[in-house]
């Protein structure tokens, strides 16, 4: 089926590392891609393909993949790095593009 | 830098057609696809579909029989016409920059380059 799978919402302390993940058929494919959103604000992309960093993304901000599921790891969250976080791919079965439906980041 | 502006009515009544263009400046029009995605009030992000340069589209299933949507290269733009709007189609609708890259192992796509955003209501 078409569908990427995400926890809905996830905490980690103030400088320490948070893995976020999310799964379907898709990634076994096609590498996720990530992105940040904040409230009021467009997503911007800050991981894609193996671990790729746009420019401007902190070097904290890295993905894997293994089988099915995509993580992205966030060594030493900062206060700013709380947002809403959605994994994105292609798919070869239905639904061309899909979103998972998106992790809610605390940082404490 | 690539920028996308993007723009369209944002308040239409029940069974009106939304409409949005979104131009794009400061880079390449082709070698990428250009997709519009839409978030509804506290919702996740919903993928509605896809144009390349050369007018080829793919669209979510679950939209498809409503959505058309265009390009004028000569101009830089891409379009969106989405039908019959209801009470399910308020959101906050996003253009935005997709790209591929195909390797031996794996592909991947991404969106790199987003609008603003199009905060749009259906009322009666």
């Amino acid at each position: 089926s078409s569908e990427l799978t995400q926890d809905p919402a996830v905490s980690v302390a103030l400088g320490q590392t948070v893995t976020i993940t999310c799964q379907g058929d898709s990634l076994r494919s096609y590498y996720a891609s990530w992105y940040q959103q904040k409230p009021g604000q467009a997503p911007v992309l800050v991981i894609y393909g193996k671990s790729n960093r746009p420019s401007g993304i902190p070097d904290r901000f890295s993905g894997s993949t293994s089988g099915n599921t995509a993580s992205l790891t966030i060594t030493g969250a900062q206060a700013e790095d709380e947002a809403d976080y959605y994994c994105n791919s292609r798919d070869s079965s239905g639904n061309p593009v899909v979103f998972g439906g998106g992790t809610k980041l605390t940082v404490l | 830098q690539v920028q996308l502006q993007q723009w369209g009515a944002g308040l239409l009544k029940p069974s009106e057609t939304l409409s949005l263009t979104c131009a794009v400046y400061g880079g390449s029009f082709s070698g990428y696809y250009w997709s519009w995605i839409r978030q509804s009030p506290g919702k996740g992000l919903e993928w509605i579909g896809e144009i390349n340069h050369s007018g080829s589209s793919n669209y979510n299933p679950s939209l498809k029989s409503r959505v058309t949507m265009s390009v004028d290269t000569s101009k830089n733009q891409f379009s969106l016409k989405l039908n019959s709007v209801t009470a399910a189609d308020p959101a906050v609708y996003y253009c935005a920059r997709g790209g591929v890259v195909v390797l031996p192992e794996a592909i991947y796509y991404y969106m790199d380059v987003w609008g603003r955003g199009t905060p749009v209501t259906v009322s009666s």
